[in-house]
């Protein structure tokens, strides 16, 4: 069971704005920094955000990350046919029991 | 180019051991931590170790701990995992991951991830 929780679903119309959300703790949302992953139909994952809101070089600028106190944010802004996948979020949480990254639950993305 | 590429995944009967390999290229290995996911068929992402650039750090996830083992050669750009007392929930699809930088001051993510070698766990 994963301490980031994300919505199972989301889904939108191409065009459309879609948001995803990612809610943590004080011991890992509330005080590091958050990271998104897109993984495509039978792919690896690919890094979408990182630092909270800083896009790799290749990725388009309709993914935006947010994060305010013990949640974050993932925007796909113009939705387009090729963004259906799921998408996790994640973050290293420093509890007592270790230092451990974790991904969020997962949310599967789909383009109506 | 940068290339992760696993090998030693197959199947094994519970209880067993198995070692999994990862050579990369294409960029300065010892410049990097790694790391090592998994993800269930059909399930979601979980992260199983991090070993630092040096080895000089080395983390695991509760649910491997003890039972893994996670190393790197920098001189051969390989990094493996060690895994024995194997389970049925230890069968997933393995990556292996790059990430650079410190988690306090944030790293820029696992921004490069090999295709993955399937560990079955079976009798």
């Amino acid at each position: 069971q994963s301490v980031l929780t994300q919505p199972p679903s989301a889904s939108g119309t191409p065009g459309q704005r879609v948001t995803i959300s990612c809610s943590g703790s004080s011991s890992n949302i509330g005080s590091n920094y958050v990271y998104w992953y897109q993984q495509l139909p039978g792919t690896a994952p690919n890094l979408l955000i990182y630092k909270n809101n800083q896009r790799p070089s290749g990725v388009p600028d309709r993914f935006s990350g947010s994060k305010s106190g013990t949640s974050a944010s993932l925007a796909i802004s113009g939705l387009r046919s090729e963004d259906e996948a799921d998408y996790y979020c994640a973050v290293w949480d420093d509890s007592l029991s270790g230092l451990n990254y974790v991904f969020g639950t997962g949310t599967k993305v789909t383009v109506l | 180019e940068v290339q992760l590429v696993e090998s030693g995944g197959g199947l094994v009967k519970p209880g067993g051991s198995l070692r999994l390999s990862c050579a990369a290229s294409g960029f300065t290995f010892s410049s990097y931590s790694m790391n090592w996911v998994r993800q269930a068929p059909g399930k979601g992402l979980e992260w199983v170790s991090f070993i630092s650039s040096s080895s000089s750090y080395i983390y695991y996830a509760d649910s491997v701990k003890g039972r893994f083992t996670i190393s790197r050669d920098n001189g051969k750009k390989s990094l493996f995992l060690q895994m024995s007392s194997l389970r049925a929930e230890d069968a997933a699809v393995y990556y292996c991951v790059r990430e650079y930088g410190d988690y306090k001051q944030g790293t820029e993510g696992f921004d490069y991830w090999g295709q993955g070698t399937l560990v079955t766990v079976s009798s």
